[in-house]
């Protein structure tokens, strides 16, 4: 069973840079399983941040980007606004149309 | 501007059937998209139930395989989900989601709909 690993929470300050990450639970995480990265408000929807490790969804700004760190896909977040504060999810792409979540990062900013 | 509208009971019994619809704007189900369904229990994460394509070929989630079925109705420009013998665990909101046929993540979503299961 393939698990994919998120920091459980996380803390930023205001105008500050914070990096959360997205591993494997064996193995590393390459561009092969097409990271991407949602946000998700309480009782939203989530949003569609980041495809394709770094690849920006339409209308997100460029405080967001993406990359690989480590093994590990990774989402930055440059100069974090209060309305930043959000679960971060990954998921990876397994192949044979199979999708896997990350258990999600709870930010706060403060 | 693509749109999904999920709809369905909100309210199943345990052991029953969960029956639920995503109608879709915007775009036409026999695209070159798949068509996503993810779930998310209270509290907890996001969770991937399966996906299906216009001609009816389907990829679920080894964990759900066994209890689900995603079909798709062109006719009405819609797919549906069904998971059966339901328990409280399976309590959660609904999501649908496209994935882009050239891509592999989900593009857009739907606003989720609430199912409880219970007696």
């Amino acid at each position: 069973q393939t698990v994919v690993t998120q920091e459980p929470s996380f803390s930023v300050s205001p105008g500050g840079t914070v990096t959360l990450t997205c591993g494997l639970s064996s193995g590393s995480v390459s561009p092969n399983y097409y990271p991407s990265w949602y946000q998700q408000t309480p009782g939203q929807a989530p949003r569609t941040l980041i495809y394709d490790t770094n690849t920006r969804s339409s209308g997100v700004p460029d405080r967001f980007s993406g990359s690989i760190l480590r093994n590990k896909a990774a989402l930055t977040i440059t100069g974090a606004l209060a309305h930043d504060e959000s679960d971060y999810y990954c998921a990876l792409y397994m192949g044979s149309g199979i999708s896997v979540f990350g258990g999600g990062t709870k930010l706060t900013v403060l | 501007q693509v749109q999904l509208q999920e709809s369905g009971p909100g309210l199943v019994k345990p052991s029953g059937t969960l029956s639920l619809s995503c109608g879709v704007s915007g775009d036409s189900i026999s695209s070159s998209n798949w068509w996503r369904w993810v779930r998310q229990t209270p509290g907890k994460g996001l969770e991937y139930i399966g996906e299906i394509y216009h001609s009816g070929s389907a990829n679920y989630n080894p964990s759900l395989k066994s209890r689900v079925t995603i079909s798709v109705d062109k006719s009405k420009n819609q797919f549906s989900l069904k998971l059966t013998s339901v328990t409280a665990a399976d309590t959660a909101v609904y999501f649908c989601a496209r994935r882009d046929g050239y891509k592999y993540f989900f593009d857009y979503w739907g606003q989720g709909t609430v199912v409880t299961v219970s007696s």
